[in-house]
């Protein structure tokens, strides 16, 4: 079935560590995006993308990296730069240049750092 | 710049009645406008859009939500409640012209049975 597989499901940081979040879609959608969402902040832009190799800063990128290197995946990096990466991370994808289209959403990977 | 706001944080409401989820936008140019529903510790799951046309949109589950351009209101409704409606719903905008969808804070539906 076509959809969006993120992984790890959850996961666990020591502070002072990177880790990186798996992102792939098989809808053959050249618009990916990673969203953070916190409880009773909705859902917050960090990164997107529109095709391979290139990407934009959404509104809280801060602390985070991306890449785009396949049209498939796009992984999100959460640096030690982050002040605060306990969160429910959620990847998304839309097809090319559809601004009426909806986003299709992954199942999410919540991080904890201890 | 473009925002949503779901003034609710909670609406409670009882199996079998009617319920409305309130979403009202602001953004330069025509709205794009979205509905999503989350289950706990899932992704979202898209339920109907508005892009342009008649105001009233059907989507899945039953939903259905009524875009109201005096008001810049795009309310979610359904004529009667399931338990299983109980969720996190999120109204999203894109203006036009616009890269991503900016996401209101959400509001928990919770159906007593």
């Amino acid at each position: 079935d076509g959809g969006i597989t993120q992984s790890p499901k959850y996961l666990f940081r020591k502070e002072g560590q990177n880790v990186t979040l798996s992102c792939e879609q098989n809808l053959n959608h050249d618009a990916m995006y990673w969203y953070r969402q916190d409880p009773g902040q909705g859902l917050r832009l960090i990164y997107y993308s529109q095709i391979v190799n290139d990407f934009q800063k959404g509104d809280i990128a801060e602390g985070y990296s991306v890449s785009r290197e396949k049209k498939e995946s796009f992984p999100l990096t959460v640096t030690s730069a982050q002040k605060n990466p306990t969160a429910f991370y959620l990847c998304a994808s839309s097809g090319t240049g559809a601004y009426t289209g909806e986003l299709f959403f992954g199942e999410g990977s919540r991080l904890t750092v201890l | 710049a473009q925002s949503v706001a779901q003034p609710e944080d909670q609406v409670n409401v009882a199996e079998g009645n009617p319920l409305t989820v309130k979403c009202t936008y602001s953004v330069s140019g025509n709205p794009y406008l979205f509905w999503y529903v989350q289950y706990p510790n899932r992704g979202l799951q898209f339920l109907l859009k508005y892009i342009t046309g008649d105001n009233l949109v059907k989507g899945s589950y039953g939903f259905e939500a009524e875009f109201n351009k005096s008001q810049t209101s795009f309310h979610l409704k359904k004529p009667s409640a399931l338990v299983s409606d109980s969720a996190l719903y999120f109204c999203a905008v894109r203006s036009t012209g616009a890269n991503n969808l900016f996401f209101g804070t959400g509001t928990r539906l919770t159906v007593i049975p």
